[in-house]
């Protein structure tokens, strides 16, 4: 049973423009979410996270949104640069500090 | 400050071996993951050590086990290999701070059972 869904394997976006990966989760007891980017033979890099106390957090060119009504999270990435071309995953914890892992999302930024 | 680190990178076994994976956190982590990558699978979890004991487990066989060590150091045992099995095998650290954690990835051990 997947508790942590990303719809789209994969997106592609001019360079530049704004890159929108979205997460949706399905237990309400997660109250920590996290983002991170994986390169190909590498391990996931963390690379920012929202409390469910909050609905934006924002870390440069990074930012996520937080929809708890919804039980959905979005990360934007403005503008888009070559070098963020990853696999990104979202993941959710409990009070228990256990993580759950979305699937991933494969970005393509093109030049 | 040391990142996690996994070893061996890539290892290739055949149907029936068994294999032990090794992963050190970062100083000061004590909390240690593991997790299976397999293509369109993102990441499952295995299980979760901290302070010496399993505290979490996934919905993975008995064939899969761990411990850790008191210096919070880590292994993974894989017995009976199958060819399912091959996979990028990450191993994750965190704090425990007694909030919330982030979790700390090592670079992962490519294992390929033939």
């Amino acid at each position: 049973d997947q508790q942590v869904k990303q719809n789209s394997p994969s997106l592609s976006v001019q360079e530049g423009r704004i890159s929108i990966l979205n997460c949706d989760y399905t237990n309400s007891m997660f109250d920590y979410f996290l983002w991170y980017k994986k390169y190909p033979a590498e391990g996931p890099t963390f690379l920012i996270s929202i409390s469910s106390i909050k609905d934006k957090n924002e870390d440069g060119r990074f930012t996520v949104f937080l929809n708890k009504s919804a039980k959905h999270l979005s990360l934007h990435i403005v503008p888009s640069q070559p070098g963020d071309s990853a696999v990104y995953f979202c993941a959710a914890e409990n009070t228990g500090n256990q993580f759950y892992f979305g699937t991933g999302t494969s970005l393509t930024v093109i030049p | 400050k040391a990142g996690v680190t996994q070893t061996p990178r890539y290892l290739i076994k055949t149907r029936g071996q068994q294999v032990t994976l090794s992963c050190s956190p970062i100083s000061g982590h004590r909390s240690v993951s593991w997790y299976q990558q397999t293509p369109g699978q993102g990441l499952q979890f295995l299980f979760e050590y901290f302070s010496e004991t399993q505290r979490n487990k996934g919905n993975f066989p008995g064939r899969f086990s761990g411990r850790q060590f008191s210096n919070s150091r880590s292994e993974m045992n894989v017995s009976t290999l199958e060819l399912g099995d091959s996979a990028l095998y990450l191993c994750a650290s965190s704090l425990v701070s007694g909030g919330y954690d982030t979790q700390y990835f090592g670079p992962g051990t490519r294992l390929t059972v033939l």
